[in-house]
């Protein structure tokens, strides 16, 4: 099956620092990628919606000057955390699809980060 | 906003009987429907998924049935086994804002009992 892999897994980082998260479709192409957000013990929120070669489209209440999110490439998209603080830590999961709807997403693995 | 919902945080059940896990969803627009198993620090796992223009599907020891007029989704697992242990979330699919999108309940936390 399509697999999605995410690059780190774990990442602490001091507050006021960047820190970016890698996104990857493994073996096809993502048209599509999406970056959701889960606080601990609750449910993905979606963060915002990503088409290669062109700008994100965030969710209401979502900084995107905060959270950066790149895809650069029909594999690749980053998110990238801007002058982290504690309140950012969280479990960041990437899903990506290969059509036009996204009815079929594929999850990547997460990323943990934490902010000291 | 639209929201799905869930009625039980958490269910516990016996090794090998059958789990029943519900999901009330409340856009009339969405016309797709996923389960997935999350484990602790992992991402979602997909389990099984319907349509709208279905009211029941069946996978390996997983039947999702779907009622539209209550807006209702049920996970059934039958025989349930202690690596069913995790947390389960319902998603439906649905163009919002003008593209399309999953939204996921609060999520149940199956805990099975050897």
């Amino acid at each position: 099956g399509a697999v999605v892999s995410q690059h780190p897994s774990r990442v602490i980082c001091k507050s006021g620092t960047s820190v970016k998260i890698e996104c990857r479709s493994l073996d096809f192409q993502a048209t599509t990628m999406f970056w959701y957000r889960q606080f601990p013990k609750q449910s993905l929120m979606l963060m915002a919606t990503s088409n290669e070669g062109s700008k994100a489209t965030y969710e209401q209440g979502v900084e995107k000057d905060k959270f950066l999110i790149n895809h650069a490439s029909l594999t690749l998209s980053t998110l990238t955390v801007t002058s982290a603080h504690p309140e950012d830590s969280s479990f960041y999961i990437c899903s990506a699809a290969s059509g036009t709807g996204a009815n079929t997403q594929y999850f990547g693995p997460g990323t943990r980060l934490t902010v000291l | 906003g639209e929201s799905v919902g869930l009625h039980l945080p958490t269910l516990s059940v016996q090794e090998g009987d059958n789990s029943i896990i519900n999901c009330a969803y409340s856009n009339s627009a969405s016309d797709y429907f996923i389960w997935y198993k999350q484990e602790s620090g992992k991402g979602p796992q997909f389990i099984i998924d319907i349509r709208s223009n279905m009211d029941k599907r069946q996978g390996q020891r997983v039947t999702v049935l779907l009622n539209k007029t209550v807006k209702h989704l049920s996970l059934q697992i039958a025989a349930t086994q202690p690596g069913d242990s995790a947390v389960y979330f319902c998603a439906e699919g649905g163009f919002m804002d003008s593209s399309y999108k999953l939204i996921f309940g609060s999520g149940t936390r199956l805990l099975v009992r050897p």
